[in-house]
């Protein structure tokens, strides 16, 4: 069964660092999602793309964070610099269309900030 | 602010017992999906409702959307340890970038052997 690959599984970064996060999304899929997810909560919307374009980056911290998907593929979340507040699980999510039908999600990077 | 709320938050039961998770807005929707997630894993799709009324079953799980499509139940029969985890409402956004899906804050099921 196709899978959304995310890497690495865990991270641990003093404050101030910066960190990166990479997804590979099923094959085929066009619309890619980074979501972060605060312990016990339901994920949000951090930035969404079709291909290669950034469709919605609205809750995006800009100041500090920037999301690629340079060949319409796979995708990088970077943080520069990292605060305690980041600390979360970051969720990669693909789907074929806008999502109606479901996402399918990658485990996820579970970052701790020091 | 589109909202999902999610009830209850906690939910704490012993093998076998039943239960039901709900999940309510005010706002109106074109499909409904429940996802299931375990500690440190992503969330994993059940199932997507699309009809107002409409009725799944899962093995266990009966899902239910409501008929002005404002509200959705997931009820569990004869809960199992397996069954224990995170369990989350979503749905399209209604307005503005109605691609992405709205979470709601999720119910944590703890089922005891």
């Amino acid at each position: 069964e196709a899978e959304v690959a995310q890497s690495p599984r865990y991270k641990i970064t003093e404050k101030s660092q910066a960190v990166a996060f990479w997804c590979d999304p099923i094959s085929g899929h066009a619309t890619l999602y980074w979501y972060r997810q605060i312990l016990g909560q339901g994920p949000e919307l951090l930035v969404q793309f079709q291909d290669e374009s950034v469709v919605d980056d609205s809750q995006l911290p800009k100041d500090r964070f920037s999301a690629e998907r340079l060949k319409g593929v796979d995708s990088t979340l970077k943080i520069q610099p990292a605060e305690l507040g980041d600390s979360a699980m970051y969720l990669c999510a693909s789907s074929h269309g806008t999502g109606g039908s479901g996402y399918t999600f990658g485990s996820g990077t579970r970052l701790t900030v020091v | 602010t589109q909202l999902l709320e999610q009830s209850p938050q906690f939910l704490s039961i012993q093998e076998g017992e039943n239960l039901t998770v709900y999940c309510n807005s005010s706002s109106v929707f074109s499909s409904l999906q429940w996802y299931r997630q375990e500690p440190g894993e992503g969330p994993v799709l059940l199932v997507t409702v699309v009809t107002g009324g409409e009725v799944k079953k899962l093995k266990r799980l009966t899902f239910q959307f409501g008929d002005a499509r404002k509200d959705s139940s997931l009820h569990i029969t004869a809960a199992q340890p397996g069954d224990t985890g995170l369990y989350l409402c979503a749905a399209g956004a209604v307005s503005g970038n109605t691609g992405k899906l709205i979470f709601g804050q999720g119910t944590t099921l703890q089922v005891k052997p």
